[in-house]
């Protein structure tokens, strides 16, 4: 079964300073992992996805993620903070297949950064 | 592109009455999803299509719950009766399609119902 997990409920974090937001996952095959952030009043928008290939993943805003597959980590970065990337962010992780009936979307429960001036 | 297109943005309707939310997904996706987000339970899939037919509808709370995909560029999610704790944000995402290159989902502005 897919899973994902974000420890962390909030992070804090000086504006100029990186920034990590933790998310690890558990699925059957390969892994297909997103992170979506989300504005208040709004949609999630999506920010990068790992499908195979290189482990750093650069999305946009410039975030990146990095894929670990022995510690079946995702984890947003971001090497300096601003203000404005204040948001909730959420991990996901695709898996199964349309054909067989077991496809799943997961989105963890979200992560509130909070960079501070 | 305008994006998945919601309506209403806020509905505030009364104990018992129906609501209807309606989406338009992007034109030319195959997939549409509804979630519903609250503080206490975060985001839950409820039901999600792929071309207009119902897939899985097991995140459905219960029978007052009820999604139709007339066709790809329309949705709606009914509740009848409505009740107190369906006060959510209700999300509408759509995708191109399910492989992995083609699954990011693109999310509406939401509509935030309210039932007192």
């Amino acid at each position: 079964a897919q899973s994902v997990a974000q420890p962390e409920d909030q992070v804090n974090v000086a504006e100029g300073n990186p920034l990590t937001v933790k998310c690890t996952y558990s699925v059957s095959g390969n892994p297909y992992l997103f992170w979506y952030v989300q504005y208040p009043n709004r949609g999630l928008q999506f920010l990068l996805k790992y499908i195979t290939g290189d482990n750093l993943v650069k999305g946009s805003y410039g975030f990146e993620a990095e894929f670990n597959k022995s510690q079946t980590s995702f984890h947003l970065k971001k090497p300096s903070a601003l203000v404005s990337d204040s948001a909730l962010y959420f991990c996901a992780v695709r898996g199964g297949s349309i054909t067989s009936g077991t496809y799943k979307y997961i989105f963890g429960t979200g992560t509130r950064l909070k960079v501070l001036a | 592109d305008a994006g998945v297109i919601q309506s209403p943005r806020h509905e505030v309707t009364e104990m018992g009455q129906e609501v209807t939310l309606r989406c338009k997904p992007i034109s030319g996706h195959n997939s549409l999803f509804w979630y519903r987000q609250t503080m206490m339970r975060g985001l839950e899939l409820l039901i999600y299509f792929n071309n207009n037919v119902p897939i899985d509808d097991s995140g459905m709370p219960e029978d007052r719950f009820s999604a139709k995909m007339p066709n790809a560029s329309f949705s709606t999610l009914k509740i009848q009766p409505s009740e107190p704790r369906d006060s959510a944000v209700y999300f509408c995402a759509s995708t191109l399609g399910w492989g992995p290159g083609t699954d990011t989902q693109y999310f509406g502005p939401g509509t935030r119902l309210t039932v007192l």
